[in-house]
């Protein structure tokens, strides 16, 4: 049972290229999140996904892209990185269940650098 | 909306002492779930505790301790007898119970409290 895995663990981009920080779950969790922390701003939900085909907006979503084509995986996608970006990114995965707060499990994290 | 302060940004104590870490909260729902994590200095988040808003039992896991309190919205954490392995960064999150809300992702966390343990 590996958890949450995140790939890459460190990248560097420029300004205007693209990629895409893969997440992987194995716990059969329906929920899964991406957060972005940044110094003394604690973690922010940029986008969360409640079951395959679902997802929706957290606190900072602009320049973002994500979908949920299976349980497993959450990609999220910078479509023209920024500066601004730079940042480093946290998944999360949980159970997901009406009235009951499950804590999250994240992965490890990636170090994104944008020059 | 809901928002958690953690007012305290630096803590440093000297090993074996005891510290508290305040967390304050604002939530206009009456459920919701207060959490805390731990980030060690290798960057990864830790879960620590859950909480729901119906339960103001104070909790206690070896040399930590959680004291709820709703009436001052607070969800302080106390490390005994503190160790240089407890040196890290503590979050408090807030998650609401909202109708569109299924209990996880709307979660809130505070700035968080960078922890030094002196040895």
């Amino acid at each position: 049972n590996a958890g949450v895995t995140q790939t890459p663990k460190f990248q560097v981009l420029k300004t205007g290229q693209s990629m895409t920080l893969q997440c992987a779950q194995d716990m059969n969790h329906e929920y899964m999140s991406w957060y972005r922390q940044d110094p003394g701003m604690g973690l922010r939900l940029i986008h969360y996904s409640v079951g395959a085909g679902i997802t929706d907006q957290g606190e900072v979503p602009n320049g973002y892209n994500v979908s949920r084509s299976t349980t497993e995986d959450f990609p999220l996608r910078l479509l023209s990185a920024a500066p601004s970006q730079t940042s480093v990114y946290f998944c999360a995965s949980s159970f997901s269940e009406q009235g009951k707060g499950y804590e999250q499990y994240f992965g490890p994290g990636t170090r994104l650098t944008v020059t | 909306a809901q928002k958690v302060t953690q007012a305290q940004t630096e803590i440093s104590v000297v090993e074996k002492e005891d510290v508290t870490l305040d967390c304050v909260y604002e939530t206009r729902d009456t459920t919701y779930y207060l959490f805390w994590y731990k980030q060690p200095p290798s960057g990864e988040l830790v879960f620590l505790i859950r909480r729901n808003s119906f339960d103001e039992q104070n909790e206690i896991s070896g040399r930590y301790s959680w004291n709820f309190q709703k009436s001052t919205s607070s969800f302080n954490f106390t490390i005994t007898a503190s160790q240089v392995v407890d040196s890290a960064v503590y979050f408090c999150a807030l998650s609401e119970n909202s109708i569109s809300n299924f209990g996880n992702e709307k979660l809130t966390f505070g700035t968080g409290t960078r922890l030094t343990i002196i040895p």
